[in-house]
């Protein structure tokens, strides 16, 4: 089955404890992204790699890392989390950058920082 | 991106057709109209996109105005399975494959 798995689904940790959310898809796709959600704000795009290597800031970068060193894994670092960084966090992914392809998202992960 | 404006909710009774607005008159010729949508509970899912003519697929058709200014995203037969945050979005051929989501349109679905 195509899908976008996200690992853990919930954590709870503590502030400056350096975590890690990971995001992997199975469909071979070029494009991967990091987006949180936050109410009223919608979801903003954290990054973005469009391949293998090749990342880039989203709208809220501050505070976050990632890495593409793979084509299907693209987790997301926080490295002194913050509670700021509460929030529910999805990953995506697509086919490519071009505008026609749809994007699949994960199931979420809901992370609380106290 | 251009940015969309959508009504904050909306009511449909189950069974019936669903008509869900979107307004973008600041839209470039080169946009697409996407539609995603969140049920409680999960991700984003992908709805219907249209450039320029109406569209349809399995879930939903896609009603798209002569100026491309507004758009509107039909349910034929709502169900409650429907009842979920629908988002409009535009999507620049240059763009960082960034989606824009606003706050979109919650619709719900009565019984």
């Amino acid at each position: 089955e195509a899908q976008v798995t996200q690992n853990p689904r919930y954590l709870i940790t503590v502030t400056g404890k350096k975590l890690t959310v990971t995001c992997s898809q199975n469909m071979n796709h070029e494009y991967m992204s990091w987006y949180r959600q936050d109410p009223g704000l919608g979801l903003r795009q954290i990054y973005y790699s469009m391949n293998v290597e090749v990342t880039d800031k989203g709208d809220v970068p501050e505070g976050y890392k990632v890495s593409r060193k793979e084509k299907r894994n693209f987790p997301l670092i926080l490295e002194s989390p913050s509670p700021n960084q509460t929030s529910l966090y999805f990953c995506a992914s697509s086919l490519s950058r071009v505008p026609t392809y749809e994007q699949y998202f994960g199931p979420g992960t809901r992370l609380t920082v106290t | 991106d251009a940015k969309t404006t959508q009504p904050n909710s909306m009511e449909s009774n189950e069974e019936e057709p669903v008509h869900l607005p979107c307004n973008h008159s600041t839209i470039s010729g080169t946009d697409y109209i996407h539609w995603y949508r969140q049920l409680p509970s999960q991700g984003p899912e992908y709805v219907i996109h249209g450039l320029t003519s109406n569209v349809n697929n399995r879930m939903a058709s896609l009603a798209i105005a002569e100026d491309r200014k507004s758009s509107t995203l039909i349910l034929h037969r709502a169900t409650l399975r429907d009842a979920a945050v629908y988002y409009c979005i535009l999507r620049d051929q240059t763009g960082a494959n960034n989606l824009f989501f606003g706050t979109g349109t919650r619709l719900t679905v009565i019984p």
